[in-house]
């Protein structure tokens, strides 16, 4: 079955910094890979997805991700952050050939310093 | 731009009791999914139900666990007697294609306490 290890449960950032998130997954196929945001006392936001075509994925809020097939990686970044920006965010991945459905990551919090 | 609704958004019950999630999808969408997110912990899958009946469930989705779709509209996940460890936060969502292709909508979420 699928799976997503994501790569540090707090990441602390300066306001307008880069922000990377890391994601790694793990599938016996090419996968459907997901990144979504929970803003405080909110439901999951998706921010953006990777289903095919073009590996280099953008998403709102200036966010984009790169799916690396090589290094089964689906890293999130923005190039500066924003304050606003400031939430827990999962990476999630879905097996586009077995019905399974899709599995969340354990969420990493990001934290935005003035 | 479409939304997923669930109601309540919180919701306080005692040990033992029954409780009802409910959820109205996106109308068009025609996958259904529940998952979990106890406080501080990753997003766990719950079910997913197609075509009036469940697709795929977890091991957490055990005999206390029910799931409905009593019309066209709404989408409900019961609790037969709450326990403890059932206190979290109840995520619908809804998707149009299946296998996660589209990427699912999230409710808001439902609050649950048990006391």
């Amino acid at each position: 079955a699928q799976s997503v290890t994501q790569l540090g449960s707090h990441v602390s950032v300066s306001e307008g910094a880069l922000v990377l998130l890391r994601c790694n997954y793990s599938s016996s196929v090419p996968p459907y890979l997901f990144w979504y945001v929970q803003y405080p006392n909110q439901g999951l936001q998706l921010l953006l997805k990777y289903t095919t075509g073009a590996t280099l994925v953008k998403g709102i809020n200036g966010f984009e991700a790169e799916f690396k097939k090589s290094e089964t990686s689906f890293h999130l970044t923005k190039p500066s952050a924003h304050m606003s920006d400031a939430a827990e965010y999962f990476c999630a991945v879905s097996d586009r050939q077995n019905n399974n459905d899709m599995r969340f990551g354990a969420g990493t919090r990001l934290t935005v310093k003035p | 731009e479409p939304e997923v609704t669930q109601t309540p958004s919180h919701q306080v019950t005692q040990m033992g009791q029954e409780v009802i999630l409910r959820c109205v999808p996106i109308s068009n969408h025609l996958y259904f999914y529940w998952y979990r997110q106890i406080l501080g912990q990753k997003v766990e899958f719950l079910v997913s139900f197609y075509n009036n009946e469940i697709s795929e469930k977890s091991e957490i989705f055990d005999d206390q666990f029910s799931v409905e779709r009593p019309d066209g509209s709404n989408f409900t996940l019961k609790i037969r007697s709450t326990k403890l460890e059932d206190s979290a936060m109840y995520f619908c969502a809804s998707s149009e294609a299946g296998r996660g292709r589209g990427g699912y909508t999230f409710g808001s979420g439902t609050r649950l306490t048990v006391v």
